[in-house]
């Protein structure tokens, strides 16, 4: 399995400002996926990334709200842009493993939106 | 559109008797159901998962069902412990777009009590 770190872990931004996460991976990895999980919701997914091309957004999600990083194959970064109250959640990376399509997923970003 | 619904927010069970909880499904496409347990502050683990061509899977104390016909599946986790306390979601997997992609339900809240 890989291991995954996320920073900030948690944080409390202003409305109208932009927070950059970050997604850190032990293992060289093709594909890296951003989510989100709003209050007492499930998870949902953002954006797919894949190295070396530009993210894949799903529908609802944009690049200019969501811009994504994917320098190389262990690093990936997820910007939230011009924040409001409704971005208030917690935002999880993972990564795509060979076997049984299993997606392992960072620890999370709580963030907090006043 | 709920492609994956898991219709019990909450579940509670006495220690040492059996857990069972569902996922329905509408998309007769998806190829492999995952089940992900959460605890609070941590993001989601992988815990098992099972192909479309396949109606069981077990590890250990968890056994998943697939209902093809039904378009549902189950977890049943026996015996239940204290520790498997935590929110629970089921996951199908489509290959879209040259990945694969997981669709959540919006999870069941698992208490055991001693």
């Amino acid at each position: 399995s890989a291991v995954i770190s996320q920073k900030p872990s948690r944080d409390i931004c202003q409305r109208g400002t932009s927070l950059t996460i970050q997604c850190q991976v032990d293992s060289q990895v093709t594909m890296m996926f951003w989510y989100r999980q709003q209050p007492g919701q499930s998870l949902t997914l953002i954006a797919t990334a894949n190295q070396g091309s530009e993210a894949t957004y799903e529908s609802g999600f944009v690049i200019d709200k969501f811009p994504i990083s994917r320098p190389n194959l262990t690093f990936s970064t997820l910007t939230v842009s011009n924040m409001s109250p409704e971005d208030s959640s917690i935002y999880l990376c993972s990564v795509e493993w060979a076997a049984d399509n299993e997606q392992f997923f960072g620890p999370g970003t709580r963030l907090t939106v006043l | 559109d709920q492609q994956v619904k898991q219709n019990s927010p909450s579940l509670s069970v006495q220690e040492g008797r059996i857990s069972i909880l569902n996922c329905d499904y509408t998309n007769s496409m998806f190829d492999y159901f995952l089940w992900y347990k959460k605890y609070p502050a941590e993001g989601p683990t992988f815990l098992i998962s099972i192909s479309s061509i396949k109606d069981k899977n077990e590890d250990g104390r968890f056994t998943v069902f697939l209902n093809k016909s039904a378009k549902h599946l189950s977890l049943h986790i026996v015996p239940s412990q204290p520790g498997d306390s935590a929110v629970y979601f089921c996951a199908a997997s489509t290959f879209s777009g040259g990945y694969n992609k997981l669709i959540f339900g919006a999870g069941t809240r698992l208490a055991v009590h001693p």
